[in-house]
């Protein structure tokens, strides 16, 4: 059975200061996708990475899968409120359908 | 707006009740997804239909059935509930299905609440 851990658990901070969240597996994925969910609504995907070691970046998050293809971050530089939310990451095999990690509760301070 | 409907949106029922959550994928997609999201449990897959024919299985219970109909709407039927069944179900559509390939997005929909009384 594949299984993604997440870290932190939950993230507290102040508007501007950066922050790292993590996803772990033992297992090898063929692709992990990165979700972000807000309260009341379901899960928007906002990257797909498919290749060990690739960085993806989109406006202030980096997104990055290990060389092993076991694990991610993702980055958010000067974060802001509406950087608020439930962060879920979520890896496949090919063939097998996505599993996701329990999420990482941002939420940023004004 | 992902493009994936859901209704209800909330549903309030008793132990042991049977319901019925419905989902209609986005325009063009051919493969359904259900998840139940607990506090406890994060994110469960529970099972994928593609162009009206089951194709993957998750942590689905025996008391919980779906189906995709020709139209590709699909039901998620949940019967002799338990408080434990109180839950986000979402419904998630997507182009072709196949799973981890990296072109195939999921998008999903905004969630059944149910609530077991």
């Amino acid at each position: 059975t594949q299984l993604l851990e997440q870290s932190p658990q939950f993230l507290s901070i102040q508007e501007g200061e950066n922050l790292t969240v993590y996803c772990n597996s033992s297992s090898v994925f063929s692709s992990l996708q990165w979700y972000r969910q807000e309260p009341g609504e379901g899960p928007v995907l906002l990257v797909t990475v498919v290749t060990g070691g690739e960085v993806k970046k989109l406006k202030r998050l980096t997104f990055q899968f290990g060389d092993a293809r076991k694990d991610s971050s993702l980055h958010i530089t000067a974060a802001q409120p509406g950087d608020t939310g439930l962060y879920l990451c979520a890896g496949a095999s090919y063939g097998q359908n996505f599993v996701f990690g329990p999420g990482t509760r941002l939420s940023v301070l004004p | 707006d992902s493009g994936v409907t859901q209704t209800p949106k909330h549903l309030i029922t008793a132990t042991g009740q049977r319901v019925t959550l419905r989902c209609s994928p986005r325009s063009g997609d051919l493969s359904v997804y259900w998840y139940q999201q607990s506090l406890d449990q994060g994110l469960q897959f529970l099972i994928q239909y593609y162009n009206g024919e089951e194709r993957a299985k998750g942590n689905i219970l025996e008391r919980f059935s779906a189906q995709q109909f020709p139209d590709l709407h699909s039901e998620l039927n949940l019967s002799s509930l338990e408080l434990g069944d109180s839950a986000l179900y979402f419904c998630a559509s997507s182009v072709s299905g196949l799973a981890g390939a990296s072109t195939d997005t999921q998008y999903f929909g905004p969630g059944t609440r149910l609530t077991v009384l």
